[in-house]
């Protein structure tokens, strides 16, 4: 089964100019996120998306940051204009809907995009 | 809000060795799930082990274990004859349930480093 894969690996730009992620899931998981992982942190959750539809977009800097879901699959993350503080590694993770006796599904990881602001 | 903290950043144990990643939370939640990944250099994250916090018997898979005192909001890796593969980050991560979906908060992470 084919993993979560995400592009470009990695992408080096300079203050100011914008960069966009792309994501594409698990064949047939409902549930996308992208998580920003800076340095030295774990993971932050930025946004989650049920099918095409936003579920927690509370921590997305939405002045700089944007993130869509066409179809409810691919899902593509866009920094506008982006600031050195924005260096990180961008994870996207999919998941299942949860199982009926469950309420929460095994997320699975891509490799990450890592950004360096300079 | 939920915090997860790792307090050791760095950890190192010999080949074959045990080792133990700590992990301590706060929430007011009851019911809610915990969880330790895995992030090997350059490579994904992956799901080692989770932890219902309804269940009182501790989490199990192959050679790692857990030790959930949920009084204590504590909840630590044992990984037993440590592998060279086992290098990593290691993450212990909390989710609230409900309808929290997959929103998971992560601790600091702690680095293994396993010597032959």
């Amino acid at each position: 089964e084919a993993g979560v894969a995400q592009s470009p690996r990695y992408k080096i730009i300079e203050k100011r100019q914008s960069v966009a992620f792309w994501c594409n899931p698990i064949s047939g998981h409902a549930t996308l996120y992208w998580y920003q992982q800076i340095l030295g942190q774990g993971p932050k959750l930025l946004i989650q998306f049920q099918n095409n539809g936003v579920v927690d977009d509370s921590q997305l800097p939405k002045d700089r940051f944007s993130a869509e879901r066409l179809k409810g699959v691919d899902s593509t993350l866009k920094i506008q204009p982006a600031k050195l503080e924005d260096s990180a590694v961008y994870l996207c993770a999919s998941s299942l809907s949860p199982p009926p006796d469950e309420r929460i599904a095994e997320l699975f990881f891509g490799e990450g995009s890592r950004l360096t602001v300079l | 809000a939920q915090t997860v903290t790792q307090s050791q950043p760095e950890m190192s144990v010999q080949e074959a060795e045990t080792v133990t990643l700590s992990c301590t939370y706060d929430t007011s939640e009851n019911n809610y799930y915990l969880f330790w990944y895995k992030q090997p250099p350059s490579r994904q994250m992956i799901l080692v082990i989770r932890q219902e916090a309804y269940k009182q018997q501790n989490a199990t898979e192959n050679r790692f274990s857990v030790n959930f005192q949920k009084a204590a909001k504590s909840f630590s890796l044992k990984i037993s004859d440590s592998q060279l593969g086992d290098t990593a980050m290691y993450f212990c991560a909390f989710h609230a349930g409900g309808t929290s979906y997959g929103k998971l908060t992560f601790g600091q992470g702690t680095i293994l480093t396993v010597h032959p």
